[in-house]
C-alpha cells in the first residue's frame, strides 16, 4: 500500500470516449504530479499543482485536462484520446518544497483502441 | 530534448558482486540528483539521492557518486541481491518541480 492511490490500475478506451483518472495521496503533501510513461521512454513530466495551483504545463495536448480539487486529490481528465496516448500514467507527489524526491502511485496502464 | 541519459538499457550481475548503474546529464543548472527503483506493476520508489555541493551519498548498500564536471552520476550496489532486480531511474532537478527521468536501466541479479 503506498501513500498514493491511483485508480483505476488499467483502462481500455475507445478514441471518442471520456474518462478520467484518479489520484489521492494521504501524505499530507501539498505538491502533486502527472507523468506519462510510454515504453522504453523516460518519464515525461505532465502536469504540476503546487497548494492547488497549476505550476507547469509541459505543452501537453488539450485532450489532457487535468484538475486539482485540493492538496490530495488529482484527476486527468481524457477525451478524444489517440491510440499513441497509450501508456503507463503514473501520479506522484511531493511536500513542494525545494529538492525533495516524489512519491509515486502506482499507475494507470492505459489503452487507447 | 533528453536532459538525463541511461545509455545502457540493461545490466546483469552476479549475487555478491557490485552493480554499478551509470546516468548523464547535460543541464548544467541541475542540483539535485536521485535514483528510483521500480518493479513490475508498481510506481517509481525513491532509493537515494545527492545535492550538487557532495561528490557521494551513502545508505547501506546503496551509495551514489556525483561527478559534476563530467556531468555524471553512478550508483553502486554491494553486495547484490537477487531482489535488487528492478528498473532502476536516475532524475535531476534544477531547484524546482520540472524533475528530469533517465530511460530507466534493467538490473538483474542472478543468484
Amino acid at each position: 500500500e503506498t501513500g498514493v492511490t491511483q485508480t483505476p490500475r488499467h483502462l481500455v478506451m475507445g478514441m471518442t470516449n471520456k474518462k478520467s483518472l484518479k489520484c489521492e495521496q494521504h501524505l499530507g503533501h501539498n505538491a502533486m504530479y502527472w507523468y506519462k510513461q510510454s515504453a522504453k521512454k523516460p518519464l515525461e513530466l505532465m502536469f504540476v499543482y503546487n497548494f492547488k495551483e497549476q505550476t507547469e504545463n509541459n505543452s501537453v495536448p488539450s485532450r489532457f485536462s487535468p484538475e486539482c480539487p485540493n492538496s490530495s486529490h488529482l484527476f486527468l481528465h481524457l477525451h478524444t484520446l489517440q491510440p499513441e496516448d497509450s501508456a503507463l500514467y503514473l501520479c506522484a507527489s511531493s511536500p513542494g518544497g525545494l529538492n525533495s524526491p516524489l512519491h509515486f502511485g502506482n499507475g494507470t496502464r492505459l489503452t487507447v483502441t | 530534448d533528453q536532459q538525463v541519459k541511461q545509455n545502457s538499457p540493461s545490466l546483469s550481475v552476479q549475487e555478491g558482486r557490485i552493480s554499478i548503474l551509470n546516468c548523464d546529464y547535460t543541464n548544467s543548472m541541475f542540483d539535485y540528483f536521485l535514483w528510483y527503483k521500480k518493479y513490475p506493476a508498481e510506481g517509481p520508489t525513491f532509493l537515494i539521492s545527492i545535492s550538487s555541493i557532495k561528490d557521494k551519498n551513502e545508505d547501506g548498500r546503496f551509495t551514489v557518486f556525483l561527478n559534476k564536471s563530467a556531468k555524471h552520476l553512478s550508483l553502486h550496489i554491494v553486495p547484490s541481491q537477487p531482489g535488487d532486480s528492478a528498473v532502476y531511474f536516475c532524475a535531476a532537478s534544477a531547484g524546482n518541480n520540472d524533475m528530469r527521468f533517465g530511460a530507466g536501466t534493467r538490473l538483474t541479479v542472478k543468484p
